[in-house]
């Protein structure tokens, strides 16, 4: 199946610095999303990317298919942002949106 | 709020037990789906039904069930519980978006602890 890793796997930020979140995929995908999941544990949706480039306030996300990978951007980090963040692709030969192979994460600590 | 109820939100229980974990999608999300997170395994897709039909399955043990009302609403059944199935039970729901998008939004979750 897919493999899906991300980097780093830890990153300690100071409150107003911007950060670069990769994920990298070993074949072609059709669905790929960014989560966060908070210190409480709860899981929030951020981008539906499977290709190109969106944008949502401070976060920005950009996916180059053709080179398997996708980056997550946060800008002018604030102590809001920590957490974990989670890039999921879902296997291209399926239609299916909502099985996602998960990646192991970045956890992300900003201080204040 | 991602708008997907999961009940209870912890659950504490001894090994060799049953135990039921409740789910209710998004108004008019007709799937459900159902995810582990461990420590050791991470986040990991265990059984998708649309519409009352089971639609996939992943690594989902036998001992493992689970099934979609009518009313859409899902409840996964956990037995002959071991202390590895200690982890946070997610359920999620997906509908395209009116932006086009087809994402996926998850339930709080449900800590479940096997003493």
């Amino acid at each position: 199946g897919i493999q899906v890793e991300q980097s780093p796997p830890d990153l300690i930020l100071q409150e107003g610095a911007n950060s670069t979140l990769r994920c990298n995929f070993s074949d072609s995908v059709n669905n790929l999303q960014w989560f966060h999941q908070n210190p409480w544990g709860q899981l929030i949706n951020l981008f539906y990317i499977p290709s190109g480039t969106k944008q949502n306030g401070r976060l920005s996300a950009t996916t180059v298919a053709t080179e398997r990978y996708s980056l997550l951007y946060i800008s002018s980090s604030q102590t809001t942002d920590s957490g974990v963040y989670f890039c999921a692709v879902g296997d291209h030969g399926s239609s299916n949106t909502g099985k996602l192979i998960f990646g192991q994460g970045t956890t992300l600590q900003v201080k204040p | 709020d991602s708008g997907v109820t999961q009940t209870p939100k912890h659950l504490i229980t001894a090994t060799g037990q049953r135990v039921t974990l409740r789910c209710s999608p998004r108004s008019g999300d007709l799937s459900v789906y159902w995810y582990q997170q461990s420590l050791d395994q991470g986040l990991q897709f265990l059984i998708q039904y649309y519409n009352g039909e089971e639609r996939a399955k992943g690594n989902i043990l036998e001992r493992f069930s689970a099934q979609q009302f009518p009313d859409l609403h899902s409840e996964l059944n956990l037995s002959s519980l071991e202390l590895g199935d200690s982890a946070l039970y997610f359920c999620a729901s997906s509908a395209r978006t009116g932006t086009g998008d087809e994402k996926l939004f998850f339930g709080s979750g449900t800590q479940l602890s096997v003493l």
